[in-house]
């Protein structure tokens, strides 16, 4: 079963709002990072955030992690129409510190 | 510098036909990796190469698949006697060591899509 799983599956926003995005997952992690994913191609990394780390920012993106929870959170501000996206969740669970699990992802449609 | 680079961008194949998937990783880059993605689903882990140790295929779906790397560098993903099943994005991306106490960042190629009528 998926590691990861993000919600909600899609999200439509008007651009200027923000939009948030949820993962969940199961077991212990090294550390969580958030990807993107244009047109289902190749993944841009956005943020990578550690375990003892709760809370990370990039730009106008926010990153919180709750370990107690096994959950992470996805904050764009400001959204554009150019944010359109995929958005995955990815971790590493400990005892593995390459095999990435990635969840279904989050459709975010962010219109003009 | 040049990112990972993956070739085909488009492949289609008829089925029961092999084929051949190719990954250039960023220069440097000693861990490689190779994922699957269905449509509208998340990225299925199939290969991990680093360095020179022996890769993890613990991802690879059947016998069907198998996967090298020459050199320590370029990667080909094969996939023999491909099913309608096989059908999917296929990704590779590299990072700088693969080990560590952690999850190195990884960067992905654009992928091959990958048909099978």
């Amino acid at each position: 079963s998926q590691q990861g799983e993000e919600d909600p599956q899609a999200l439509s926003i008007q651009e200027g709002e923000n939009a948030t995005m949820n993962c969940s997952y199961k077991t212990s992690i090294n550390n969580l990072q958030w990807y993107r994913q244009n047109s289902g191609r190749g993944l841009v990394h956005l943020i990578l955030i550690r375990s003892n780390e709760r809370e990370k920012h990039s730009g106008r993106l926010r990153v919180t992690l709750d370990t107690s929870k096994k959950s992470s959170s996805l904050l764009i501000t400001a959204s554009r129409a150019a944010d359109t996206a995929s958005y995955f969740c990815a971790t590493d669970p400990r005892g593995s510190n390459y095999k990435l699990t990635f969840g279904k992802g989050t459709l975010l449609t962010v219109n003009p | 510098g040049a990112g990972v680079s993956q070739s085909p961008s488009n492949k289609v194949t008829e089925k029961g036909k092999d084929v051949e998937l190719r990954c250039d990783p960023i220069s440097g880059h000693t861990a490689l990796y190779w994922y699957r993605q269905s449509l509208g689903q998340g990225l299925e882990f199939l290969i991990y190469f680093q360095g020179n140790s022996a890769p993890d295929k613990s991802g690879l779906p059947s016998d069907r698949f198998s996967a090298e790397r020459t050199g320590g560098s370029v990667s080909t993903l094969t996939i023999q006697r491909t099913q309608q099943e096989d059908s999917a994005v296929y990704l590779c991306a590299s990072s700088l060591e693969g080990r560590g106490l952690s999850t190195d960042t990884q960067y992905f190629g654009p992928g091959t899509r990958l048909t099978v009528l």
